[in-house]
């Protein structure tokens, strides 16, 4: 099975910062990586798919990069509404997440 | 517009069983391998299982596999969850998603709770 880290589990910044999450496969997954987006009490949302191509309606803040085992999300001038919790997610064999990092205000 | 409802969700006690379902409009049902996806109260995401357009190819993950079943009916636009033999840790928010590679729409989700 591919496991799936992610780094830092907790990030503290604020509004206006550039925000950067490391997302790290076991084995090689190609590009089929997915970052998604979730606040308290609501569904995920798909933000990143192909770890690079932004999903229709979200905002151009968001960005992803990497192949192979190494992927980043990053969030380029932090906003209000970005506070939430991102989890990375391979899709190469079967479907599994990332633990999560949770981007809190500091 | 895309929607997903689950339900089914509810109080069972441990080695007890659930069914879960998920309607599915706006879209194109049959086109669309779907998968479950489950969220313990202050966890993080698990897989738990997809299905084909089809439904001649299906995964679970280890967790689950031998105690639940996914299916559907694609003449109803419904998927659907079979958990058998639950235990305390199968408690979880259950979520229904559309498969397009990523999982592009989400429902809202489902609570299930197995506590004697």
């Amino acid at each position: 099975d591919i496991q799936m880290t992610q780094s830092p589990s907790t990030l503290s910044a604020s509004v206006g910062d550039r925000v950067t999450i490391t997302c790290r496969a076991s084995q090689s997954i190609s590009s089929w990586l997915a970052w998604y987006q979730q606040k308290p009490g609501k569904a995920p949302k798909l933000l990143i798919y192909k770890a690079s191509s932004l999903e229709s309606g979200v905002p151009s803040r968001f960005s992803g990069s990497g192949s192979g085992t190494e992927f980043t999300l990053t969030i380029s001038s932090l906003q209000p509404d970005d506070f939430a919790t991102y989890y990375c997610q391979q899709y190469n064999s079967y479907r599994n997440f990332g633990p999560g990092t949770k981007v809190d205000i500091k | 517009q895309v929607q997903l409802v689950e339900s089914g969700g509810g109080l069972v006690k441990p080695g007890g069983s659930l069914r879960l379902s998920c309607a599915a409009s706006g879209f194109t049902f049959s086109d669309y391998y779907m998968s479950w996806i489950r969220q313990a109260p202050g966890k993080g995401l698990e897989w738990v299982s997809y299905i084909s357009s089809s439904g001649s190819t299906i995964y679970y993950a280890d967790s689950v596999k031998g105690r639940f079943t996914i299916s559907r009916d694609n003449a109803k636009n419904s998927l659907y969850l079979q958990m058998n033999s639950l235990r305390a840790e199968d408690t979880a928010v259950y979520y229904c998603a559309r498969v397009v590679g990523a999982s592009d729409y989400w429902g809202q989700g489902t609570l299930v709770t197995v506590s004697s």
